[in-house]
């Protein structure tokens, strides 16, 4: 069965301070692997796809980064505006349907 | 705006009632995915329609069933609702079998908040 696990649960950061989240995978063949934003009380924003080992994909103060177990989403120099839930979540060959991790919840202080 | 639109977003119910929920995907999307989302679960997948075709069931409880209209747009029956229903339904599309890098997202709308009485 697919799985999906973040680390770490939660994590609090001055404004200015960097730090990566994990998203650890275990898939039969994997087609994708998201990064999502979640707002509370709102729907996952879409963020990055990356599909093979060594993938990188940036924007604004965010960069994912893809290995064959596991995938990194870092963020430089956040603002209190980062924070959010990350979802990281997976797509199996022949399947449509997302598994999702349950997230980080980063809290950025000003 | 992911330009997924969902209604209604807040539906307050009793145990034992039944409710519809609706989705209108983006424009020249044709999948639609309905995904429950419960502080103790996380996002759990329900079921998948492309161009109207039922394509995949996930943990979808038998009381829940779904269609997909002509127009694309969905809808998410739920029937003798119980406590353990109340969470947020999010509704999600994307391009399934166009070619070029993005046809694999899933755009997500603002959701539903379920609550049941």
């Amino acid at each position: 069965e697919d799985q999906v696990t973040q680390s770490p649960e939660a994590l609090r950061l001055q404004e200015g301070e960097s730090s990566s989240l994990n998203c650890s995978y275990t898939v039969s063949g994997l087609r994708g692997l998201f990064w999502y934003r979640q707002d509370p009380g709102k729907g996952p924003e879409f963020l990055f796809t990356l599909y093979s080992a060594g993938e990188e994909k940036e924007k604004e103060r965010l960069k994912a980064t893809l290995t064959k177990k596991e995938s990194f989403l870092h963020i430089t120099a956040p603002k209190p505006e980062d924070s959010a839930t990350y979802l990281c979540a997976v797509r199996r060959t022949g399947f449509q349907k997302l598994v999702f991790g349950t997230g980080t919840r980063l809290l950025v202080s000003p | 705006d992911s330009g997924v639109t969902q209604t209604p977003k807040h539906l307050i119910t009793a145990t034992g009632q039944r409710v519809t929920l609706r989705c209108s995907p983006r424009s020249g999307d044709l999948s639609v995915y309905w995904y429950q989302q419960s502080l103790d679960q996380g996002l759990q997948f329900l079921i998948h329609y492309y161009n109207g075709e039922e394509r995949a069931k996930g943990n979808i409880l038998e009381r829940f069933s779904a269609q997909q209209f002509p127009d694309l747009h969905s809808e998410l029956n739920l029937s003798s609702l119980e406590l353990g229903d109340s969470a947020l339904y999010f509704c999600a599309s994307s391009v399934v079998g166009a070619s070029g890098p993005s046809y694999n997202e899933q755009f997500f709308g603002p959701g539903t908040r379920l609550t049941v009485l």
